[in-house]
């Protein structure tokens, strides 16, 4: 039961732009930091975006991250065949004295 | 770099304990970050189950989903920690994750994962 709510499945074709949501609420998105996690079938999680926006080293800048309210997006441009992957957003909840994760998007790349 | 290497067994009977252990090099459990237990099945999706840090002493924070049945201990001679969740269910099938991040739910490095069934 994800508590934070993002589309199940995006696609595009190889060299497009697609943005993925993630919708929260007051007590998490509102009031805290969101991630992002790319994660390949069988293996586990990689941090793609920390403090809403930003990228650890070795993160192509073709992904990017942003927030308004209590919502967050993940973009990623000059899509690619190795892009194709489960993304998941996270960020703190305040009623949970916790982290509270999305249920992932799955990204085809067609 | 850091890496996490999980142990543990991958079948608990129902009402037994689980315990897996994660073995940390490249870091020190007792460094300035926190260490981080985390598991993802099908019907839960990804859910953080607790912490420990180092700040003069080693402390502990757990989800309060879990809080009832789990420990986190550390080894700090053997430079790992360790999970242990009592009274197992199915409900509690998953793939279990230990791993390493400051700033919650900001985890930088993750171990290879264990998929933990639970089955008589």
């Amino acid at each position: 039961q994800p508590v934070l709510t993002q589309p199940p499945s995006e696609s595009g074709a190889p060299g497009q732009r697609v943005t993925m949501s993630c919708s929260g609420r007051s007590a998490n998105i509102g009031s805290n930091i969101v991630y992002w996690y790319q994660q390949v079938p069988g293996t586990a999680p990689k941090l793609l975006i920390y403090n809403n926006n930003q990228r650890p080293s070795g993160v192509p800048d073709r992904f990017s991250g942003s927030k308004s309210g209590t919502s967050a997006s993940l973009a990623v441009s000059g899509l690619r065949s190795e892009d194709e992957a489960d993304y998941y957003c996270a960020a703190w909840d305040d009623s949970r004295s916790g982290p509270v994760f999305g249920g992932g998007t799955k990204l085809t790349v067609l | 770099q850091v890496q996490l290497q999980q142990s543990g067994p991958g079948l608990v009977k129902p009402s037994q304990i689980l315990s897996l252990t994660c073995a940390i090099s490249g870091d020190s459990v007792s460094s300035d970050t926190a260490w981080h237990w985390i598991r993802q099945s099908p019907s839960r999706g990804l859910e953080w189950l607790g912490r420990t840090f180092y700040k003069s002493n080693f402390y502990t924070d757990y989800a309060v989903s879990v809080r009832s049945r789990i420990t986190i201990n550390v080894d700090s001679s053997g430079n790992q920690f360790s999970l242990h969740l009592n009274s197992m269910t199915p409900e509690d099938t998953a793939v279990y994750y230990c791993a390493r991040g400051a700033a919650v739910p900001g985890f930088d490095s993750w171990g290879q994962g264990v998929l933990v069934t639970v089955s008589s």
